[in-house]
C-alpha cells in the first residue's frame, strides 16, 4: 500500500534559520511527489512539485525539494525561514500517468518561526 | 479565475442524521477528490469524481458516497452519522485527474456532529 511518512510532527525555529522537513514514501511504481502548504485559516496551496527530470525543484517562496529515488524521500528545504512560513507543511504522492489517481499525504509538520 | 467553492463552510449535525456537502471546481476543471482532515488521521482520500463516474474510491464505509453533475459540480454525503465523522471536508479539483495535474483544494466543510 502507498504511504507518507514525514518525520517531525512540529518544527520550531528562529527567523533566519534553515529548514529541513524530512518526508519519506512507500509506493511500487512511477510517481508524482508534491508539497502543500496550509497557512493559518487558509486552504491548501501547492508548494512545488515533482513529476521528472531534474531531481531538485523550485517552488514558490524559496523553497525548495529533492528527489532522491533511491532513499524514496522528498525533503524540503528553505535557506533562510521567515516568520510568514510558520503554517503546516504535508507531503504527498500520487501515481504516475494514471487517471483518478489519489493523493496520499504525509501526516504533516507544523512549523513555528520566531521572529 | 475563481478557486474551488465549497458550501457550506460550517455544519453542525447530530448523530444518526445525514448530510450533503458541495463542491465547485475551477472552471475547466473535470475532476473533482473529496479528502477527510483529522487531527489523528490526516488527510485521506475519500473519492474521485470525473465525468459524472467514480474512478477511485478510499477505505471509507459505505455511509460516505458522492455524485458529480454534468457541469463538473459535486456533492457528498454521509449518512447515519456518527460522531468519528467530525472533520474537515476538502474538495480538490484539476483538469483531467491525472497524476501529474496538481490538485487545488478548497476552503473545507467543518463538519461537527454532536
Amino acid at each position: 500500500a502507498q504511504s507518507v511518512s514525514q518525520h517531525n510532527h512540529h518544527v520550531i525555529l528562529s527567523e533566519a534559520a534553515s529548514l529541513e522537513l524530512g518526508c519519506n514514501y512507500s509506493y511500487g511504481g512511477t510517481v508524482n511527489l508534491f508539497w502543500y502548504v496550509q497557512y493559518p485559516g487558509q486552504h491548501l496551496q501547492l508548494l512545488l512539485k515533482y513529476f521528472s527530470g531534474d531531481p531538485l525543484v523550485k517552488g514558490i517562496k524559496g523553497f525548495e525539494a529533492e528527489f532522491i529515488k533511491s532513499k524514496f524521500s522528498f525533503n524540503l528545504r528553505k535557506p533562510s525561514v521567515q516568520w510568514s512560513d510558520t503554517a503546516e507543511y504535508f507531503c504527498a504522492v500520487t501515481a504516475a500517468n494514471q487517471a483518478g489517481t489519489a493523493l496520499i499525504f504525509g501526516k504533516g509538520t507544523t512549523l513555528s518561526v520566531s521572529s | 479565475k475563481a478557486g474551488v467553492t465549497q458550501t457550506p463552510r460550517y455544519l453542525i449535525k447530530t448523530r444518526g442524521q445525514q448530510v450533503t456537502l458541495s463542491c465547485s471546481p475551477i472552471s475547466g476543471h473535470r475532476s473533482v477528490s473529496w479528502y477527510q482532515q483529522t487531527p489523528g488521521q490526516g488527510l485521506q482520500f475519500l473519492f474521485e469524481y470525473f465525468s459524472e463516474t467514480q474512478r477511485n474510491k478510499g477505505n471509507f464505509p459505505g455511509r460516505f458516497s458522492g455524485r458529480q453533475f454534468s457541469n463538473s459540480r459535486s456533492e457528498m454525503n454521509v449518512s447515519t452519522l456518527e460522531l468519528g465523522d467530525s472533520a474537515l471536508y476538502l474538495c480538490a479539483s484539476s483538469p483531467d485527474g491525472l497524476g501529474n495535474q496538481p490538485q487545488h483544494f478548497g476552503d473545507g466543510t467543518r463538519l461537527s456532529i454532536l
